[in-house]
C-alpha cells in the first residue's frame, strides 16, 4: 500500500495563477483532509470531506476550493494564488471522521507563490 | 477558543540525554490526544495516541506520553534520545464528541547532537 500520495511535490506559482493539488489514498478510508503547515503555526485545517460526496470548510478555507472526486481522491484548488498561500500542504485520510480515528498524512506539497 | 500549547519551540540535546516535551490543551471535555513526528523531509507519522484507559501510553521507538487530566497535559518522554530522533514533534488534540477535527500545537524542533 502506498498510503496517502500527493502530487506535485514542489510547485512555484506567480501571483494570480491557479493550480490543483492532487491527493489519493489506497486505504479505503472514508474521510479526507487538507492542511497547511506554516512555521510557528503548526497545521491548520483548510477543508475536509467526511465521506464521499461531502465537503466542509475547516479553519482557513479562504482562497481554496476542494473536490472529492471519488472515495480515493480529494483535490485542493487555488483559483488565484497569493503570496500568503506559500506553505506546505498536507493531505490526510482516516477511516471515518469520528474522534477516535487516527489520520494518516501524505508527504506534502511545497508551494511557493511569488 | 480551543488551543494546544507546546512551550518548547526548539530543544537541543546530546545523545543519551532524557527528553520531555510539554503539551497542554485548553478543553474541559473528553479529548483524544496524539503525538506526531515529522522527520526532515518526511510526512507526519503517528508516534502514539491516547483515547482512554491507562494514562501512560507507550508508542513507537521508545517514546511514551502521560495524560494528566487535572493538568490538561500530555507530555512526551523518552529516557535516552538518539541522533535519529532529530525531528519536529507535534502534539494534537481531538476535542469533543464525534469530531473530525485535530487541533495541532505549533511543534517542537528537536536536535540531537551525536
Amino acid at each position: 500500500n502506498a498510503g496517502v500520495t500527493q502530487t506535485p511535490k514542489f510547485q512555484v506559482l506567480k501571483t494570480g495563477q491557479s493550480m490543483t493539488l492532487q491527493c489519493a489514498q489506497d486505504m479505503n478510508h472514508n474521510s479526507m483532509y487538507w492542511y497547511r503547515q506554516d512555521p510557528g503555526m503548526g497545521l491548520r485545517l483548510i477543508y475536509y470531506s467526511a465521506s464521499e460526496g461531502t465537503t466542509d470548510k475547516g479553519e482557513v478555507p479562504n482562497g481554496y476550493n476542494v473536490s472529492r472526486l471519488n472515495k480515493r481522491e480529494f483535490s485542493l484548488r487555488l483559483e488565484s494564488a497569493a503570496p500568503s498561500q506559500t506553505s506546505v500542504y498536507f493531505c490526510a485520510s482516516s477511516r471515518t471522521a469520528t474522534r477516535e480515528e487516527t489520520q494518516y498524512f501524505g508527504p506534502g506539497t511545497r508551494l511557493l507563490v511569488l | 477558543a480551543q488551543s494546544v500549547s507546546q512551550h518548547n519551540h526548539h530543544v537541543i540535546l546530546s545523545e543519551a540525554a532524557s527528553l520531555e516535551l510539554g503539551c497542554n490543551y485548553s478543553y474541559g471535555g473528553t479529548v483524544n490526544l496524539f503525538w506526531y513526528v515529522q522527520y526532515p523531509g518526511q510526512h507526519l507519522q503517528l508516534l502514539l495516541k491516547y483515547f482512554s484507559g491507562d494514562p501512560l501510553v507507550k508508542g513507537i521507538k521508545g517514546f511514551e506520553a502521560e495524560f494528566i487530566k487535572s493538568k490538561f497535559s500530555f507530555n512526551l518522554r523518552k529516557p535516552s534520545v538518539q541522533w535519529s530522533d532529530t525531528a519536529e514533534y507535534f502534539c494534537a488534540v481531538k476535542p469533543g464528541s464525534g469530531t473530525y477535527k485535530y487541533i495541532f500545537g505549533t511543534g517542537t524542533r528537536l536536535k540531537v547532537l551525536a
